[in-house]
Order: structure tokens, then C-alpha cells, then sequence
């Protein structure tokens, strides 16, 4: 079974330049995330999407970061403009179901953002 | 934030049991207590949950306390690959989101 993918790997810009990261979850799973894990600690939820609706977006910056899930799979997550304390990784989770019991998030290699 | 308390660092000896600590005395009773791993440069990878019972798996065994406001996490047979850092995590039954505090750095030498 393919695992989550991301890409880029790795993505360095300038602060105030606007960047993209791409996730292709776990054929099947309804459920996908997003974590930012900044260097030292643990990843922190961004935003949770139910197919292509958002469950969850109380943490995430909305007036530089926005995300979307148009079709139920794919997804992307965008920051404009960057600035320099966005510099983290970024980690796509994806899961079967909901808040189901025993259900497993599946992570992502992760994209590391340096802004400069 | 974190609900859980966890040591920074632990050091374990290759062929030689890990038994990771966690705290987490606010637990909930409808909570399940939760392990994930991060090997370097990776995405953190589920290990094992529980209620109140015992729970063993292929990867690990995870003993919580009978008042569940502490739980171990043991890796039989430490292995160089299982160094990474191990995070405890305490998780609403039926609610998906994870909470992750800074965990604890395991290395596992020869």
C-alpha cells in the first residue's frame, strides 16, 4: 500500500515570497491533515479536512495560510507572504475515517521549508 | 496544550529493554492514552494505544497504571533503528485530532 505523499521535500524562499506544498493521502482515507512542526517540538495541527470540508482550522494563520481539498484527495497548502518563523516542516497525516476508535493517522515524509 | 509529561532524553543499551515513561495525571476517563514515534527526518509513525488494560503489539507493549495516571512503553528488544523521539499522547475517544508535546529523545547504542 502507497503511503502519503509529499512533494516538495524541501523548499527554501525569501520572507514575503509566497510558497505551496502538495499532499496525496492514502487511497481511501476520507480524512487528511496538516502539521507544522517547527525545529525542537512537536507537529501542530494546522488544519483537518472530512473529505473536502474543514473539520478543524482554529489553528492555522488565516490571514497568510489557506488550504484547500477540492475534489476529497489531493490537497495543498499554501503560506503568502512567508515569513521568517514559518521556517518548519510541514506534515500531511491522512486517516480512514473520523475520530474513529483504533484509527491510525498515517504521516507523510514531510516538506522542510527554510524562508530566509 | 501537551496533557502528557515526558522525559527529554533516555539512553538504552542494543538487545536491551526501552521503557519510556509517561505521565499524564488529568487523564480523562473517556481518554486513550497513545504512542507515536519520529525517526529523524521522517513522519511520525503510530505505535500502540490503550484504555486501561495492557496492550502488546509487534512493535511494543504499553502498561498504564491501574489509575491510569501514568503509563510505560516497552520496546523488548531496543534495536539501533529504534532510536527517534517517542511521544505520549493522551486522545478523546471518537475526537481524531493529536496533541503532540516535545516527546522523549531515544537513543538506542550499541
Amino acid at each position: 500500500e502507497a503511503g502519503v505523499a509529499q512533494s516538495p521535500r524541501y523548499k527554501i524562499i525569501e520572507k514575503r515570497q509566497s510558497v505551496a506544498f502538495w499532499c496525496n493521502p492514502i487511497s481511501g482515507h476520507a480524512t487528511l491533515y496538516w502539521y507544522q512542526q517547527i525545529l525542537g517540538q512537536g507537529p501542530k495541527l494546522l488544519i483537518q479536512f472530512q473529505n473536502n470540508g474543514v473539520v478543524d482550522d482554529s489553528q492555522l494563520p488565516k490571514d497568510r495560510f489557506s488550504a484547500e481539498r477540492l475534489k476529497g484527495v489531493d490537497s495543498t497548502l499554501k503560506i503568502q507572504p512567508a515569513k521568517l518563523e514559518d521556517s518548519a516542516v510541514y506534515l500531511c497525516a491522512s486517516s480512514l475515517d473520523l475520530g474513529q476508535l483504533g484509527e491510525t493517522q498515517y504521516f507523510g515524509p514531510g516538506t522542510r521549508l527554510l524562508v530566509l | 496544550d501537551a496533557k502528557t509529561t515526558q522525559p527529554p532524553s533516555m539512553d538504552c543499551a542494543e538487545g536491551r529493554a526501552a521503557n519510556l515513561p509517561c505521565n499524564h495525571s488529568t487523564i480523562s476517563g473517556n481518554e486513550y492514552v497513545y504512542w507515536y514515534r519520529q525517526i529523524h527526518s521522517q513522519g511520525p509513525q503510530y505505535i500502540i494505544h490503550g484504555l486501561k488494560n495492557n496492550e502488546t503489539n509487534e512493535m511494543a507493549s504499553l502498561i498504564i497504571t491501574e489509575d491510569r495516571k501514568s503509563s510505560t512503553l516497552i520496546l523488548p528488544h531496543a534495536t539501533l533503528r529504534d532510536t527517534a523521539v517517542y511521544y505520549c499522547i493522551v486522545r478523546v475517544w471518537g475526537y481524531s485530532t493529536l496533541t503532540f508535546g516535545k516527546g522523549t529523545m531515544l537513543l538506542v547504542s550499541p
